[in-house]
């Protein structure tokens, strides 16, 4: 089945600092990967969609220049969080879905960012 | 390895009648379950969790079963109704979260 990698897994930052997390769809193409925030307990937010060769689309209320999105090639998306803050502390998931829509989608494992 | 599966990509049921999405998954050190539900061109919603200590928890027209020994999972829905239709995730939570690929509910009028 199609399999969705995220690294790193975890990261512990300084304030100020820079942090990219990737997302690699492995067995398959994905033309579109999500972004999201994880808060304790409740609901995903969708920060921002991002399609391979061109400009993410930015959730409401999230800074793109804060949470910049590369998305270079078919299977690889990038999220760099920018001058990172402690608030920015969180679990970031991507998911992605593959050219066939049956394949619905795949979310990768997450990674939990803490910004000390 | 896939550590949570929904083996049913897609489940239809009329409305008024329960729905039953299933969810099944590996690792028997997951603490924490949750069920999201996905409207089309938005992020997925929570929708009601279990922690493994508990064997069901209901909430309204949603509940929540889970059954450790066979690690599985399920969300009743009872009645359904046709604003039901969306796509349901399940999720497991240890260290990182674990989410299954989705089942669409159609929910017919």
């Amino acid at each position: 089945g199609a399999v969705v990698s995220q690294h790193p897994s975890w990261v512990i930052c300084k304030s100020g600092t820079s942090v990219k997390i990737e997302c690699r769809s492995l067995d398959f193409q994905a033309t579109t990967m999500f972004w999201y925030r994880q808060f304790p307990k409740q609901s995903l937010m969708l920060m921002a969609t991002s399609n391979e060769g061109s400009k993410a689309t930015y959730e409401q209320g999230v800074e793109k220049d804060k949470f910049l999105i590369n998305h270079a090639s078919l299977t690889l998306s990038t999220l760099t969080v920018t001058s990172a803050h402690p608030e920015d502390s969180s679990f970031y998931i991507c998911s992605a879905r593959d050219r066939i829509p049956n394949y619905g989608y795949t979310f990768g494992s997450g990674t939990r960012l803490t910004v000390v | 390895d896939q550590q949570v599966k929904q083996n049913s990509p897609s489940l239809s049921v009329q409305e008024g009648r329960i729905s039953i999405l299933n969810c099944d998954y590996t690792n028997s050190m997951f603490d924490y379950f949750l069920w999201y539900k996905k409207y089309p061109a938005e992020g997925p919603t929570f929708l009601i969790s279990i922690s493994s200590i508990k064997d069901k928890n209901e909430d309204g027209r949603f509940t929540v079963f889970l059954n450790k020994s066979a690690k599985h999972l399920s969300l009743h829905i009872v009645p359904s109704q046709p604003g039901d239709s969306a796509v349901y995730f399940c999720a497991a939570s240890g260290n990182q979260f674990y989410f299954g690929t989705g089942t669409s509910l159609t929910v017919i009028p």
